[in-house]
């Protein structure tokens, strides 16, 4: 019974770089969140997707960050031209898309930009 | 923005202490959810329970309780008789739509 799966679980880039974190969501569940901790803080909001639609960007910053969730395969968040600020935790977690159903989360992807 | 605010950053306690941890939120929702999620050291995020904004009947499983007051617009969490390994970060949600809201989080850490 797999849970949600990212990889990887640790993930380092130079500034520049491009990182690419994947996301496979739980069997069943076709609605996908993406969520960033920053050290030290909270959990923040990035962008929540179904199978080939992104519905809510709104928590995105404008540049270098993309997120797809294709017909098949995982759902990828694309960080292009890393920099430093871009080191945190980066969540993925899915549901069945029934309204407010509950979120069941992965461990989690740590980025660390060098 | 409708906030979630967990005015507590840190909370220490001595194991076996009995511990609240506090959540308000905002919403202009008449229909929401309210959830409490726990980080422990190994910084997965777990589950630990969903509310719907309908049912303020209080919640007890195990060691852990949850007081729903919607006329404070509050959902806070109690450990009774704590445990070294209740220490983590605890974060209280609200849904609106699809989105869940989280608070800041409460680092507890129970001492032996």
């Amino acid at each position: 019974n797999a849970g949600v799966m990212q990889n990887p679980r640790h993930l380092v880039r130079r500034r520049g770089q491009e990182a690419r974190l994947r996301c496979s969501p739980m069997k069943g569940h076709s609605h996908v969140y993406w969520y960033r901790q920053l050290p030290e803080e909270g959990l923040k909001f990035m962008v929540y997707l179904q199978k080939e639609n992104i519905i809510d960007e709104s928590g995105m910053p404008k540049e270098r960050f993309s997120a797809e969730f294709p017909k098949e395969g995982p759902s990828i968040l694309r960080i292009q031209q890393v920099v430093r600020g871009d080191s945190a935790a980066y969540f993925c977690a899915s549901s069945q898309g029934v309204y407010n159903s509950p979120l069941h989360f992965g461990n989690g992807t740590r980025l660390t930009v060098t | 923005a409708q906030k979630v605010t967990q005015a507590q950053t840190e909370i220490s306690v001595v194991e076996k202490e009995d511990v609240t941890l506090d959540c308000v939120y905002e919403t202009r929702d008449t229909t929401y959810y309210l959830f409490w999620y726990k980080q422990p050291p190994s910084g997965e995020l777990v589950f630990l329970i969903r509310r719907n904004s309908f049912d303020e009947q209080n919640e007890i499983s195990g060691r852990y309780s949850w007081n729903f007051q919607k006329s404070t617009s509050s959902f806070n969490f109690t450990i009774t008789a704590s445990q070294v390994v209740d220490s983590a970060v605890y974060f209280c949600g609200r849904t609106s739509g699809s989105r869940l809201t989280f608070g800041e989080g409460t680092q507890l850490t129970v001492n032996p």
